[in-house]
């Protein structure tokens, strides 16, 4: 199956710093989805992006398909910003649709 | 705005007792997924569902596990018997068809297996 690794695992920053989530894909894929787990568990979508540029608000993602690899950039972070941020995606191949999770990056913003 | 339901959100059980979970996916969703997240780990799929028919069940651990969504909206994910290394967080996710495949995950149900 695809393989999914994030980097860095773990990251501690001051607030008002800048930040940049990398995962890497082993295939190629018809879903990206960068994901914020809060503390209790729930998984807030940031962006759906299987190629291409988003931006929303002081977060934005980049997917580079060819290559396959995607970032998720977090700029002036805020305390809240704090957790665990997974990148998830879909193989383009066969009849399953199920998302294949990285490890995360777990995120410390220090006030 | 249209959310993924669960419940409930936390449950306690003994080793080899029953144990059910619930999830009502956003409306007009036609498909349904079962992730299973161990602390420390991403989510694993455990099972797809297409409206009412299973699409993916190979990570499933049939032996104990079942999921079913007879009506093809809600659907039931039951675990019989319980052990201990099934303490995880369970997540429910849908999304509308393979053509908008971005998935939205409900809240999930945490559960402890003592």
């Amino acid at each position: 199956g695809i393989q999914v690794e994030q980097s860095p695992p773990d990251l501690i920053l001051q607030e008002g710093a800048n930040s940049t989530l990398r995962c890497n894909f082993s295939d190629s894929v018809n879903n990206l989805q960068w994901f914020h787990q809060n503390p209790w568990g729930q998984l807030i979508n940031l962006f759906y992006i299987p190629s291409g540029t988003k931006q929303n608000g002081r977060l934005s993602a980049t997917t580079v398909a060819t290559e396959r690899y995607s970032l998720l950039y977090i700029s002036s972070s805020q305390t809240t910003d704090s957790g665990v941020y997974f990148c998830a995606v879909g193989d383009s191949g066969g009849g399953a649709d199920g998302l294949t999770f990285g490890k995360g990056t777990h995120l410390i913003i220090q006030p | 705005e249209a959310e993924v339901a669960q419940s409930p959100r936390y449950k306690i059980t003994e080793k080899s007792q029953a144990v059910a979970f619930w999830c009502d996916p956003i409306s007009g969703h036609a498909t349904l997924y079962w992730y299973r997240q161990i602390l420390g780990q991403g989510p694993e799929l455990l099972v797809q569902f297409q409206d009412e028919s299973v699409v993916d069940d190979s990570q499933l651990p049939k032996d104990r596990f079942s999921a079913e969504r007879l009506k093809g909206v809600d659907s039931t994910l039951k675990i019989q018997p319980a052990e201990l290394g099934d303490s995880a967080m369970y997540l429910c996710a849908s999304d509308r068809d393979r053509a908008d495949n971005e998935q939205f995950f409900g809240p999930g149900t945490r559960l402890t297996v003592l």
